[in-house]
């Protein structure tokens, strides 16, 4: 089956700054990678998806990259704020095994004023 | 508000018993998926059922089953509670039946459970 792996486990930034965080994966029939957002006690949101059919998508402050031939994809945070502290989890899901998303372990994001 | 809707909102019980935990799925979603996050921990997949078929299992233990109603509702049921399933529990929906990838999943608010 798929497997994901995220990097860092935490990562610290000063506001301002940029925040990449990074998964790869393991199938090659992977085609759709959401990443969701999640507040301490809240539900994940999802924030930006990207399809194998492309290779960056960007909405405002936030852009995820994906590189079909190494199999990782990257999300960019810019001009990071206090507000976008929280966990952050990357997932796949596959094109003929469509019933299953497979997560990251998450990535816990401080944005230091 | 994702439109998911997931009752109760928390449920506090004691180990050895059985609880339901109950999930509605957005307006025209035929897919439920639902999944356990304990303390500081991932997201781990347990189920997912599409139009009351279940579809695919993950990391689900036998004292747990799950079922989708005709109304498109599900309830995931615990049973012989350990401590150890302490956690939140989430359910998320999404259109389903696509040939391929790409279907984005809508979580609920989740299901916090605490069994002492």
């Amino acid at each position: 089956g798929e497997n994901v792996e995220q990097h860092p486990s935490t990562l610290s930034v000063q506001e301002g700054d940029s925040a990449v965080i990074k998964c790869t994966y393991s199938d090659s029939a992977s085609n759709y990678f959401p990443w969701y957002k999640q507040e301490l006690g809240k539900r994940p949101q999802l924030i930006i998806d990207i399809r194998s059919n492309v290779g960056e998508k960007k909405d405002q402050r936030i852009a995820v990259t994906l590189n079909k031939t190494a199999k990782h994809f990257s999300l960019h945070i810019t001009e990071t704020q206090p507000e976008d502290s929280a966990v952050y989890f990357c997932a796949a899901q596959g094109e003929y095994n469509f019933n299953k998303f497979y997560f990251g372990s998450g990535t816990k994001l401080n944005v230091k004023p | 508000d994702s439109g998911v809707t997931q009752t109760p909102k928390h449920l506090i019980t004691a180990t050895g018993q059985r609880v339901t935990l109950r999930c509605s799925p957005r307006s025209g979603d035929l897919s439920v998926y639902w999944y356990q996050q304990s303390l500081d921990q991932g997201l781990q997949f347990l189920i997912h059922y599409y139009n009351g078929e279940e579809r695919a299992k993950g990391n689900i233990l036998e004292r747990f089953s799950a079922q989708q109603f005709p109304d498109l509702h599900s309830e995931l049921n615990l049973s012989s509670l350990e401590l150890g399933d302490s956690a939140l529990y989430f359910c998320a929906s999404s259109v389903g039946g696509r040939a391929w990838g790409g279907d984005t999943q809508y979580f609920g608010p989740g299901t916090r459970l605490t069994v002492l």
